[in-house]
């Protein structure tokens, strides 16, 4: 059974760092891109990053780019999101994802930014 | 960025009816491998979301026939037959053909 489980979550305030990660289970994870998705409180869903396989390459959307930065241990299965200079905005519950078809969610890990 | 429209915003709907939701695409979603990698997702009330369809017509495991997903290019349709309680939720339609990878705004299902 495929298992996705998010920790890391917390209170943080503005312009701090926090760090994500993800473990995963039931599947053979460097045969896999991974990504991260967040959906603030009460709205739709926005996705965050994404990681190769090997790690060799990531991408970003400009919300979070320069600030966010995906990597993964392969050895570990585990998935990281490192946040940066955190605003309000990046306040949201975080979703881990298996695939770049969004196929395997993990339950989330809510991360709020406030002073 | 590729804008993800989807209508309707919600839908109420009775036990045993069919309703269909729809997912416009800013650009084209056929990717350069000749896929289009568009996907429908629920989200129940208090859970993460679900994959239900993949590459836009292709039932994930376990999902019930009642659903389908048909489309092409920049056009695509989600349908449940036969609604069900448990059907109720968000429906959300996703692209992973281009970067950023972006999400219609949502379709809550209530049931009546």
């Amino acid at each position: 059974e495929v298992q996705l489980v998010e920790t890391g979550g917390g209170l943080v305030q503005p312009g701090r760092s926090l760090k994500l990660s993800c473990v995963a289970s039931g599947f053979t994870f460097n045969n896999y891109w991974m990504s991260w998705t967040r959906q603030a409180p009460g709205k739709g869903l926005e996705w965050v990053a994404s990681i190769t396989n090997s790690g060799g390459s990531t991408y970003y959307p400009d919300s979070v780019k320069g600030r966010f930065t995906i990597s993964r241990d392969n050895a570990q299965n585990t998935l990281y999101l490192q946040m940066n200079s955190l605003r309000s905005e990046d306040t949201a519950t975080y979703y881990c994802t298996r695939g770049s078809s969004l196929h395997y969610w993990g339950q989330g890990v809510m991360v709020t930014v406030s002073s | 960025d590729v804008v993800m429209t989807q209508t309707p915003p919600s839908l109420s709907v009775a036990i045993g009816q069919s309703v269909s939701i729809s997912c416009k695409s800013s650009q084209s979603l056929v990717y350069s491998d000749g896929k289009t990698y568009l996907h429908w997702l629920l989200q129940s009330p208090g859970r993460s979301p679900k994959r239900l369809i993949y590459q836009v017509s292709n039932l994930g495991s376990g999902v019930p026939d009642r659903f389908s997903g048909t489309g092409s290019q920049k056009d695509f349709t989600l349908k449940i037959s036969r609604v069900e309680a448990e059907d109720l939720g968000v429906y959300y339609c996703a692209q992973t053909t281009h970067f950023p990878f972006t999400f219609g705004s949502g379709t809550k299902l209530e049931i009546k």
